[in-house]
């Protein structure tokens, strides 16, 4: 069964403190992996889009990185306004504009 | 320019009910999606609309359906509502290929008594 693992499920930083967070997948035919932001009551905010190995994308603190199996979110010299449940999501092949597949999330929080 | 729309922001419903969510898109998108959100399954995707018809559905029993209008605006439905149906109802609107990025509005909570 196609599947999307995010680890881990929860983390607490230091605010300065890196670290990354994993996505990992099973999917036959990856077309394209997203990452979303998503704070408490608001729907998910979309960050990057890989679509093959080797890819990296970054925004401010965030970069994104893709291997065949794997995704990962690193996040550099965090601030508190970075806390949030960071969410990924896979778009497989199999024709048309098919449904997300989403992780359960890591929620991170971020200590001043 | 307005992001995605959903109304209304909280329901609470008996067992037994019918419900009926709204969604408005991006001005010129034309795919909307529907996802159910809970604490224990995480995002899981019901269907999705692309001019007024109805081009990809998830595993949700057929309780669950929806519909499109020609101006882009969505409705989802959930009838005979179960105490299991409570959850956050994610609606994110596309312009409608397969790798577009999806835009989320903030949710409808359904809360069933």
């Amino acid at each position: 069964e196609d599947q999307v693992t995010q680890s881990p499920e929860a983390l607490r930083l230091q605010e300065g403190e890196s670290s990354s967070l994993n996505c990992s997948y099973t999917v036959s035919g990856l077309r394209g992996l997203f990452w979303y932001r998503q704070d408490p009551g608001k729907g998910p905010e979309f960050l990057f889009t890989l679509y093959s190995a080797g890819e990296e994308k970054e925004k401010e603190r965030l970069k994104a990185t893709l291997t065949k199996k794997e995704s990962f979110l690193h996040i550099t010299a965090p601030k508190p306004e970075d806390s949030a449940t960071y969410l990924c999501a896979v778009n497989q092949a199999g024709g048309g504009a098919d449904g997300l597949t989403f992780g359960k999330g890591t929620h991170l929080i971020i200590q001043p | 320019k307005a992001g995605v729309t959903q109304t209304p922001r909280y329901l609470i419903k008996t067992r037994g009910q019918q419900v009926t969510l709204s969604c408005s898109p991006i001005s010129g998108h034309r795919s909307v999606s529907w996802y159910q959100q809970t604490p224990g399954q995480g995002l899981q995707f019901l269907f999705e609309y692309f001019s007024e018809t109805q081009r990809n559905k998830g595993n949700f029993p057929g309780r669950f359906s929806g519909r499109q209008f020609s101006n882009s605006r969505s409705e989802m439905n959930v009838s005979t509502l179960e105490l299991g149906d409570s959850a956050l109802y994610l609606c994110a609107s596309s312009l409608g290929g397969a790798l577009d990025i999806q835009y989320f509005g903030a949710g409808t909570r359904l809360s069933v008594l």
